[in-house]
This record gives structure tokens, C-alpha cells and sequence, in this order.
């Protein structure tokens, strides 16, 4: 099947620089969504990228869709203590119609900020 | 705001027991998804039922069945609770099936098989 990778697996960094994560795939994919996971809970939605090319900002979250559809990257600036999780990229594959679009998953980013 | 409300939290199984796990979302998505999260292999899709009434198997679907029981409800039942189905296991839910809408998921089951 599909085979995300992700990197780096973790990263430990100190409160206020910046972080760079990317994800590629073997496959291209028509829509790339970065989630994050705090302990306990299940991932949230970060950003969801939907055209080749695409830069989308969320407040100090950055992702883009990679030209060839088969990359992407997230990018925080400025890191803050919330900030540390697990940051998951997936990539979707929909065909339309009734077709499922399938989700597949990297296999994570574990992000620790030391203040 | 519930979203996609999942129970139990936690569940500590003997081998060879059954169990169901529930999931239930307010969102009136159409697209429900069960996964499990290993540890260094993200999260893998176990079942999916894109509408009302149809269910589908992801990739790791052995071991598991399930149920959509109506738009909002859908379960996720082990017959015969192995070892190996120790794990976190996520239930989310999307607009549509097929389409582009992002999936959001509940806070999670923890299951662990002694």
C-alpha cells in the first residue's frame, strides 16, 4: 500500500526557535492534512492543503503542498511550550464520486520544547 | 460541542474475550473511520463506513468487525481479543465520503489484552 515517511521522528528544541517537519510519499496524493496529538487525546486538524503548490498559514504554522504532490512540509516558528505533541502529516487520495478517499499516515513527529 | 465522543476510555481485556467499542459524533457527517495507533507507525485504518448502511474494510481489518448502526453511531466489536489488538484505538468521522473534507477524531480507547 501507500507509505508515508515522516521526519524527523523527534525533535527537541528550545522554546522560541523554529521547526521544519516534512512528509513523502511513494504516491501522489490530491489533498495533505497536518494533525497534532497532545497526550490523552485523539489528533486535531492543523491545516489542510487541497491544490499542488499551495502555501496555507495558520497563525505560526506554515504548511505547503509540494509540486509534485507526492511532499509536504510544516513548518512552527517561534515555539512555545504548547506546542509540544506528536505532529502527524496524512495524505488523501480521493477519486470522487462514491470513491473513498482514503487517509494514510505518517508515522509522526514527536516535538519537545524546553523553556 | 462533543464532536466524536468515544467509550470506554480504557479497557483492560483477558485473551479470547469479546468487546465493542463505541463511537458516536454530532456532527451528522456522513463518513465514519475506526483506526489503531502502534507506537512509530502512525495511525492504520481497521474499517471505514462511507454512508449510512455500507461498511468497508481498511487496511488492518482482521480480527474486527463492525457495525454503522445509524448516521451518527458506529462500533467497532473484537470477537476473540488477541495480544496483538493491544492498542490506542481512534474513531473519526467526515462530511463525505470520496471527498475532500478533512476527518476529526475522538479522544481515543486504550486496550490493553492480557
Amino acid at each position: 500500500g501507500q507509505q508515508l515517511n515522516q521526519s524527523p521522528q523527534s525533535m527537541f528544541i528550545q522554546e522560541g526557535e523554529d521547526v521544519s517537519m516534512n512528509c513523502t510519499s511513494s504516491s501522489i496524493f490530491n489533498t495533505w492534512l497536518w494533525y497534532k496529538q497532545d497526550p490523552g487525546e485523539g489528533p486535531v486538524l492543523l491545516i489542510a492543503l487541497y491544490k499542488a503548490g499551495e502555501l496555507t498559514s495558520n497563525g505560526r504554522l506554515t504548511a505547503q503542498f509540494g509540486i509534485t504532490r507526492k511532499d509536504s512540509f510544516l513548518n512552527i516558528s517561534a515555539s512555545i511550550p504548547s506546542d509540544v505533541g506528536i505532529y502527524f502529516c496524512a495524505g488523501q487520495l480521493s477519486a470522487g464520486g462514491t470513491s473513498y478517499g482514503k487517509l494514510t499516515f505518517g508515522q509522526g513527529t514527536i516535538l519537545t520544547v524546553h523553556p | 460541542n462533543a464532536g466524536v465522543t468515544q467509550t470506554p476510555k480504557f479497557q483492560v481485556l483477558k485473551t479470547g474475550q469479546s468487546m465493542t467499542l463505541q463511537c458516536a459524533q454530532d456532527m451528522n457527517h456522513n463518513s465514519m473511520y475506526w483506526y489503531r495507533q502502534d507506537p512509530g507507525m502512525g495511525l492504520r485504518l481497521i474499517y471505514y463506513s462511507a454512508s449510512e448502511g455500507t461498511t468497508d474494510k481498511g487496511e488492518v481489518p482482521n480480527g474486527y468487525n463492525v457495525s454503522r448502526l445509524n448516521k451518527r453511531e458506529f462500533s467497532l466489536r473484537l470477537e476473540s481479543a488477541a495480544p496483538s489488538q493491544t492498542s490506542v484505538y481512534f474513531c473519526a468521522s467526515s462530511e463525505e465520503d470520496g471527498g475532500y473534507q478533512p476527518q476529526h477524531f475522538g479522544d481515543g480507547t486504550r486496550l490493553s489484552i492480557l
